[in-house]
């Protein structure tokens, strides 16, 4: 089994300051990671995801992830954030098994990003 | 446009009254499952289907049924509602295997409450 813990509920940002978001899991098995964006009143949008290769994986809007197996964390990073960055992260994860069925998700991020 | 379409997006209802929340992609996607979204819980799986004519639970199955008659639809069918079902759902799918990346496609969710 996986689990998954965001370690801030809220994160309260100035525009143009950069931001981590810190993700880290737990599990007996293999895993592929994921970051979904949920804009308010809208679907989960995928970020960024690790599947293997390279532990710096770059995705959409300017975020990028770091995959550190050893720590088993994967946070989310922006050098500069945003206004239009306000948004809940999520940070996800599925065992090789169950990948493409099944996603253990964390309680998620509230990232506000003020001016 | 590839998607996930839900029906209907805002639903309020009584105890008892049975319902079905439709889900709906035109991606030709052999999985799909339906997650609910809770604040501070972030989104837990309730069923998912690995193609027509199988289904299996997820972590919060209680109180729910979906059935997968088609590839492209995948109902959530709740018999008698209660108020701990007021919640957030998203429906989700994914192509089979590494093709597709092991990318979850989320719906724009639909809103329920109970009363």
């Amino acid at each position: 089994a996986q689990s998954v813990t965001q370690l801030d509920s809220q994160v309260p940002v100035f525009e143009e300051a950069p931001v981590e978001l810190r993700c880290n899991y737990s599990s007996s098995v293999s895993v592929y990671l994921f970051w979904y964006v949920q804009y308010p009143n809208q679907g989960l949008q995928l970020l960024l995801k690790y599947l293997s290769g390279s532990t710096l994986v770059k995705g959409i809007n300017g975020f990028e992830a770091e995959f550190n197996k050893s720590q088993t964390s994967f946070h989310l990073r922006k050098p500069s954030v945003h206004i239009s960055d306000t948004a809940e992260y999520f940070c996800a994860v599925s065992g090789f098994a169950q990948a493409g069925t099944a996603l253990i998700f964390g309680k998620g991020t509230t990232l506000s990003v003020s001016s | 446009e590839a998607q996930v379409t839900q029906n209907p997006r805002y639903l309020i209802t009584v105890t008892g009254k049975k319902l079905t929340v439709t889900c709906s992609q035109n991606m030709n996607h052999e999985y799909m499952s339906w997650y609910r979204q809770d604040p501070g819980l972030g989104l837990r799986q309730i069923y998912y289907s690995m193609n027509v004519e199988v289904t299996d639970k997820g972590d919060v199955p209680e109180g729910y049924k979906v059935s997968r008659k088609e590839k492209r639809n995948f109902p959530l069918i709740l018999e008698s509602p209660s108020p701990n079902q007021t919640s957030l759902y998203f429906c989700a799918s994914s192509l089979k295997g590494p093709k597709g990346r092991y990318e979850q496609y989320f719906g724009p969710g639909t809103r329920l409450t109970v009363t």
